[in-house]
Order: structure tokens, then sequence, then C-alpha cells
């Protein structure tokens, strides 16, 4: 069965520190996605990144970065020089192809909350 | 920038009545979702829908739930006899063919009195 663990309930940080959310997986598959999005306190869920399980590349993407890591099942996010405008609920979820719907499950989120 | 659309903000509505929540889906997608969240709890799956049939239900998507696509742009999420546990928020999601992110529509929020 697919799970997904973010040990991590909530993460205070002061601006301009850097932070990562982890993110530990489980799924008997051996394709499947990973996924972040992010919940601010307007409550939408915003996309932000998607890996393949077959591409272990880490992605930056201006202040962002993932690390993902099959050997230990997780998909780390880091925030660079953190800033107010971060502060949110981080979500990570997986997603198997097998069963069709391609359906995401959640972890539970991490809420970042970062000071000025 | 397409986005996907969900009306109304807010819902509320006593136990026992029947509400239907509205999503219009990104025009060119072809899977649909709905999704709930309990406040401050994580997001959970309810359906899928694709080729205009249900291609995943969850336990909680129990025969008080139904979806529907009427027409070739709403989609919408039927709950015929509202209990008090379902008041959360209702995120409806959609995704292209072969590819794999979900866009989430902004969610309506159910209040059951």
């Amino acid at each position: 069965a697919q799970k997904v663990t973010q040990a991590q309930t909530e993460i205070s940080v002061v601006e301009k520190e850097d932070v990562t959310l982890d993110c530990v997986y489980e799924t008997r598959d051996t394709t499947y996605y990973l996924f972040w999005y992010k919940q601010p306190p307007s409550g939408e869920l915003v996309f932000l990144i998607r890996r393949n399980s077959f591409d272990e590349q880490n992605e930056i993407s201006g202040r962002y970065s993932w690390n993902f890591q099959k050997s230990t099942s997780s998909f780390n996010f880091t925030i660079t020089a953190s800033q107010v405008v971060d502060s949110a609920v981080y979500f990570c979820a997986l997603s198997e192809t097998q069963g069709g719907s391609e359906k995401l499950v959640f972890g539970k989120g991490t809420k970042l909350t970062v000071n000025p | 920038e397409p986005e996907v659309t969900q009306t109304p903000s807010h819902q509320v509505t006593q136990m026992g009545q029947e509400v239907i929540l509205r999503c219009v889906p990104i025009s060119n997608h072809l899977y649909f979702y709905w999704y709930r969240q309990i406040l401050g709890q994580k997001v959970e799956f309810l359906v899928s829908f694709y080729n205009n049939e249900i291609s995943e239900k969850s336990e909680i998507f129990d025969d008080q739930f139904s979806v529907e696509r009427p027409d070739g742009s709403n989609f919408t999420l039927k709950i015929r006899s509202t209990k008090l546990e379902d008041s959360a928020m209702y995120f409806c999601a959609s995704r292209m063919d072969r590819v794999y992110e979900q866009y989430f529509g902004p969610g309506t929020r159910l209040t059951v009195t």
C-alpha cells in the first residue's frame, strides 16, 4: 500500500534561513511519481514539482531544490534563504501508475512558518 | 493561464440535505478528481473520473456520494444526505493525459450544521 510520511509537523525559522522539509514514502510499484504541493493560508493547493521514479536527478528552481533518493525512499524539499511568503503548509504526495487513476496519496503536511 | 474553478467557495447546509459542488476543470484535461480535507488534516482522495466513468473511488466515497460530468465543461460532486462529518474543504483537480501532475481548484468549504 502507498504511504507518505512527513515527520515534521511544524517548523519555524527566521527569514533568510535555509530549511529542509522531509518526505519518506512507501510503495510496491516500480514506477511512480512524487510531488510537492504548497498550501498557503488562503487554502488553495499549488503544484510545485513532480519527479518520476526512474529519474533521480535532483532539481533546483530558484530558491527551491529537491533531493530524491530512491535508496532511502525519500524526496526532501529545501528552501534556501527563506522568505515570509514561504509560510504555508507543504504536502508531499505519491502517485502510483498501477490501478489506472494515478490518484494522489498525501502526507500529513509540514506547516512552515517563516518569521521576519 | 488556465485554472480549475470551483463554486461555491463556501456552502452551509443542514444535516440531511443534498449538496452539489461544482467544478470546471482545465479545458484540455481528461482526468478529473475530487479530494477532501477535513480542517487541519491531510488531503484525502475521494474519486477519480475518466472517459465518463469512475475509474477509482476510496472507502470514503460511499453510496451517499456521486459524481457527474453533465456537459463538456462541468464536473460535479453530489452528497445526497449530508452528515456532520462531511464538513470539510472539497477540492477538485484535473490533469492531462500522460502528464501526472494534478492541478487543483481553490476548494469549496462545506459546513454541515
